[in-house]
């Protein structure tokens, strides 16, 4: 069966503190990995990673892809208290469906 | 360009009750995919359907859950006698074409909630 894992499930740092989210996957038919930040309503599209060891940077968030050893990694630095979010990994399996994780819910302490 | 538009925002029905959720895709996607988040997880795929036609409803309850996207009108999901644990987050998404491509785009949702 399908699963992608996310670790940890809960994180709490203090503002200006680096965190790192992890995402793993065991997926059939493995297409693409995307990550969302979710804040009460709908994901927020962040990253989409389709090849191994390149990494895609937004500001001050960044992810990376492990294709051999299938994971991902999302970082951001110098965290703000709106970065304070559920923050969902997911892979495309197939062309067209979307396997989640159960999501990292980060909160940002000032 | 309005987005995924989903309505209602938040429904509640009593137990044994109907319940009807709609999306409306952004202009030009013909694709439409339903999920559903149950309280502090992540989201479900139930069903993916372009026009008319259901392609993928894998991830569909076998019972009391029904999905269509008529050729003219929003995407509808409906839930028949919903129970307690139908209470969720209904979101649905739209896409262009066929994938992948840079992430398809979610509606607010519907929270249904089953009194």
């Amino acid at each position: 069966e399908d699963k992608v894992v996310q670790s940890p499930l809960s994180l709490v740092v203090h503002e200006g503190d680096t965190v790192t989210l992890n995402c793993s996957y065991e997926v059939t038919n493995f297409r693409s990995l995307l990550w969302y930040k979710q804040e009460k309503k709908a994901p927020t599209f962040l990253f989409m990673l389709t090849s191994s060891g390149i990494e895609k940077k937004s500001g001050r968030l960044s992810s990376i892809l492990d294709k051999k050893e299938l994971f991902s990694i999302l970082n951001i630095t110098a965290t703000q208290t709106g970065d304070s979010a559920i923050y969902l990994c997911a892979v495309f399996e197939g062309a067209q469906k979307l396997v989640f994780g159960q999501g990292t819910r980060l909160t940002i302490n000032p | 360009n309005a987005g995924v538009m989903q309505n209602p925002r938040h429904l509640v029905r009593r137990r044994g009750q109907e319940a009807r959720l709609r999306c409306s895709p952004m202009k030009g996607h013909s694709h439409v995919y339903w999920y559903r988040q149950l309280p502090e997880e992540g989201l479900k795929f139930m069903v993916y359907l372009q026009k008319e036609n259901i392609i993928d409803e894998s991830g569909m309850p076998k019972e009391r859950f029904s999905a269509e996207f008529p050729k003219e009108g929003p995407s509808i999901l409906r839930i028949q006698q919903v129970v307690r644990g139908d209470s969720a987050a209904y979101f649905c998404a739209s896409s262009p074409g066929q994938g992948p491509f840079d992430g398809y785009t979610f509606g607010s949702g519907t929270r249904l909630t089953v009194v």
